[in-house]
């Protein structure tokens, strides 16, 4: 079975401009995580989604925004990048009543 | 001050040589999960840990928790070059595993 899949792997943005960033799930899992990692720290968490409901918001600014779709993908959006936004965003997907999160692989966004 | 402290932050070892990484948390646990991430990269699900003087154990690395004093160690026996990467504890506040809240990372090198 695929694991969590994470499209684009590498981004480069200019300040200003918009991001997408996509995951799929493990085929099951219904629940998506998204996770921003700036350099030297852990992953500091954005956004839950479960049955395409936001379950959980992160201390984000309304620049970020997601949503999940009906095969329970998700995407991930990045309003008017700061350089400071420069990050690895992982996504992380889990099913209903298990205890393990799994992580993909990530997309790294330079934003110059 | 960071809701998981990790400690150390950085460790080199010798090929063979046993380690101990400790994970504190200064809110209540309800489960407490590792990860193993290699640079740049997505997170690798070691183990999760939910009771209290639980222990798990998979190939050469054997997590605890706990629960009194809020902590978690993994321990590497005969430590290989493939062990090498940053290591990561994960606290879940509230019994979900869809927000975890990370500690900063152990950077282990393992010379051969």
């Amino acid at each position: 079975d695929a694991g969590v899949t994470q499209s684009p792997t590498h981004l480069i943005k200019t300040r200003g401009q918009h991001v997408t960033l996509r995951c799929s799930p493990i085929s099951g899992h219904k629940s998506v995580s998204w996770y921003q990692q700036v350099l030297g720290q852990g992953p500091q968490f954005i956004f839950q989604y479960y049955e395409k409901e936001e379950r959980g918001r992160g201390n984000f600014p309304d620049r970020f925004s997601a949503r999940q779709f009906p095969n329970y993908s998700s995407e991930l959006n990045v309003n008017a990048l700061l350089l400071g936004d420069s990050a690895l965003y992982l996504c992380a997907s889990s099913s209903e009543g298990g205890t393990e999160a799994f992580f993909g692989q990530g997309t790294r966004l330079t934003v110059v | 001050s960071q809701e998981l402290e990790q400690s150390p932050q950085s460790l080199i070892v010798q090929e063979g040589k046993n380690l101990t990484i400790n994970c504190t948390s200064s809110k209540t646990l309800y489960g407490l999960y590792w990860y193993k991430q290699k640079y740049g990269e997505g997170l690798i699900f070691l183990m999760m840990l939910q009771k209290g003087g639980e222990e798990k154990s998979h190939e050469k690395i054997t997590a605890k928790l706990d629960e009194k004093k809020q902590q978690s160690s993994l321990h590497i026996t005969a430590s290989q070059p493939s062990h090498a990467g940053i290591y990561l504890c994960g606290a879940d506040r509230g019994g979900s595993n869809y927000k975890l809240t990370f500690g900063k990372g152990t950077l282990l090198t393992v010379n051969p």
